[in-house]
């Protein structure tokens, strides 16, 4: 079946520039979950849905960041006023409802501020 | 944010010979996932471990969640050229907290 998907796969924006990053999860996963890998290091939480509410946004790295999740399916990323140090590659993961609640990643959107 | 002690950072080994690789958190981990990326591409689960002690095979991999819940190790037994990627443990919290913390990767070369 489809897995994650997230769009664009690649975004070059100018400092000063609003993105939108998407993400299509597995259909009927509950749970989503976005990540901010830099370059040469693991993954860093941002955030995570459950259908559409936000039960944990502690990783966003500022108020420039923000989520959201509507239906409860989809869900976008997007950064306000982007910096040169937003730039790294943005994973989004989804999981089903469980008691094991694997996640499965897409392929990510690799973001560069210039 | 707060990252996993993940060792070793990168490993250059022959086609054939067995890998191991570990990781140790100061906190304790309801869960332990061991995790592959290779490149341009998102991670991809290798195994899961939910108990503290348990052993899990995935063909030539076998991996072990720690009796103190705050280690985990991999092993790769002998290796082809297509384990080449970054290998990224993972730990999560008991309860409704979900979020992963992550380890920063070990980055496997093998020369065939």
């Amino acid at each position: 079946g489809a897995g994650v998907s997230q769009s664009p796969r690649y975004k070059v924006a100018k400092r000063g520039q609003d993105v939108a990053l998407r993400c299509d999860p597995i259909s009927g996963h509950v749970s989503l979950f976005w990540y901010q890998q830099a370059l040469g290091q693991g993954p860093e939480f941002l955030t995570y849905f459950q259908n559409e509410a936000q039960l944990d946004k502690s990783g966003l790295p500022s108020d420039r960041f923000f989520a959201e999740r509507p239906e409860g399916s989809v869900s976008t990323l997007k950064i306000q006023r982007t910096q040169q140090e937003d730039s790294a590659v943005y994973l989004c993961a989804s999981s089903p409802t469980g008691a094991r609640k694997t996640q499965y990643f897409g392929p990510g959107t690799r973001l560069l501020v210039l | 944010g707060q990252q996993l002690n993940q060792s070793p950072q990168s490993m250059f080994i022959q086609e054939g010979e067995d890998v191991s690789m570990n990781c140790t958190s100061s906190s304790i981990f309801n869960t332990w996932l061991w995790y592959k990326q290779d490149p341009g591409e998102g991670p991809v689960l290798l195994i899961a471990l939910y108990k503290a002690g348990e052993l899990t095979s995935n063909g030539r991999l076998t991996a072990q969640f720690g009796i103190t819940r705050k280690d985990s190790f991999l092993n790769i037994s002998a290796s082809i050229p297509s384990d080449v990627g970054i290998y990224f443990c993972a730990g999560q919290y008991a309860g409704n907290n979900r979020k992963l913390i992550w380890g920063l990767g070990t980055s496997l070369a093998v020369n065939p």
